[in-house]
Order: structure tokens, then sequence, then C-alpha cells
């Protein structure tokens, strides 16, 4: 099983509202991360997680908030987005901070 | 600073014949390297990677070759078929430590019937 799976595909929110992204693996990965990937762009990394505990801040907003619930799961709070804040959300997870990641399919998200 | 750059930013091959990726990074520090396929509306997928003690690795239809002496890295896909077409982008960082992934431009591959 090699496989991240991110709910929900696809979120509308308008721009007061409070949502979450959803991120799970099963393959005993004990790093993973929430990158932003605007449209033909590269993916922007935006929080990683190792070993349950937050690595890398990459000078996010405070309107994203991650959580790391346990070593499986990976959770990004959304709150009063704007709408350049629009884009799709990928979670990754690797075996160590040093191996290869491997992402889910991704969070479509709109700002309205 | 960092950055890891790709020479072209699109790239059309006929179907059956083989493609050559590139990608410069500007880091010597690096010395871990991945190739990501990314298919419209999907999540990158892994491809192949390698290590700055290697030059050259092999995958199924892939290879993956590093010259560090220039801070140069190729994709070789052999005979690429519709599947292959896709972006696809280099990502590089220095393997120790808390340090991050980072990705180049992307190069968009359509390979043509």
């Amino acid at each position: 099983d090699t496989e991240v799976t991110q709910t929900p595909k696809h979120l509308v929110m308008g721009m007061t509202n409070k949502k979450s992204l959803k991120c799970e693996q099963h393959m005993g990965h004990r790093a993973m991360y929430w990158y932003k990937q605007k449209a033909k762009k590269p993916p922007e990394l935006m929080f990683v997680y190792s070993y349950e505990k937050l690595s890398i801040n990459e000078s996010v907003p405070s309107r994203f908030s991650p959580e790391c619930p346990n070593s499986s799961l990976l959770n990004l709070h959304l709150h009063a987005l704007q709408p350049e804040d629009s884009a799709l959300y990928l979670c990754a997870s690797s075996r160590t901070m040093n191996t290869e990641a491997f992402f889910g399919q991704g969070t479509r998200l709109t700002v309205v | 600073g960092e950055s890891v750059g790709l020479h072209l930013p699109t790239l059309s091959v006929q179907e059956g014949d083989n493609s050559i990726i590139n990608c410069a990074y500007s880091n010597s520090a690096s010395d871990y390297f991945i190739w990501y396929k990314q298919e419209s509306g999907k999540g990158p997928q892994f491809i192949i990677d390698i290590r700055s003690n290697m030059d050259k690795r092999q995958g199924q239809r892939v290879t993956v070759l590093l010259n560090k002496t220039v801070k140069h890295l190729s994709l070789q896909i052999a005979a690429t078929q519709p599947g292959d077409s896709a972006v696809y982008f280099c990502a590089e960082k220095r393997d120790f430590g808390n340090e991050k992934l980072t990705f180049g431009t992307g190069t968009r591959l359509t390979i043509i019937p």
C-alpha cells in the first residue's frame, strides 16, 4: 500500500468559513507534509511533521493551522482564507525526511 | 541562493522515441534528487531518485543521470508512450537533517501519437 488519501477532493469555502483538509497514510511513514500548488507552478512546501512534531513551517500565514493527531493522520485547518489561497493542496508522506515522498491526489480548494 | 530550474518548459516527442528532460540545480550542497511525474488533476507521482554518490540510476524505461561537476540532472524515458504525457518535476534537497525538498519549475512532456 503506497497510498496517501486526501479528503475532500474538492472544497469551496467562503472567506469567513472554517474548514479542515484531511490526509491519511498507513505506510508507517514518520514524515508528513503539506504543499500548496498554484496552476502551472511547482508544489511549494508549507509544513513538515517529523515523528508527529512540527519540523518545518515555511512562514505560512496563521490562517493555515496544521495538526498531526497521530502518525497516520495529518490535518490542515483553514480559517478566514483569502481568494488568493485558492489552489491544489497536496499532502505527502515519507518513511523519514531523507527518503522519497509519496503524494496524495490533492484537495482542490476554491475560496469565494 | 538555492534554485532548481529546468532548461525547457515544454517538450514534444513522437510516440516510441526516447525523451530527455533536463534540470539544473545551483546548490552544490544538494545530494539527493527526485523526479516526479504529475498528470493533470493528480498529485505528483514518484518516478526515480538518485543520491550524489551515484552518476546513474535506472528504473523501468527511465534513467536518471547526475553530473555533479556542472550541477545537472536529466531524466531519460525510453520508448515513450501516450501515458508518459505529463509535467515532470525535478526536486532536490540536502540529504541530512531537516532539509526541505525544493521543486524545479517543471517540464510539460507531450507524446505525439
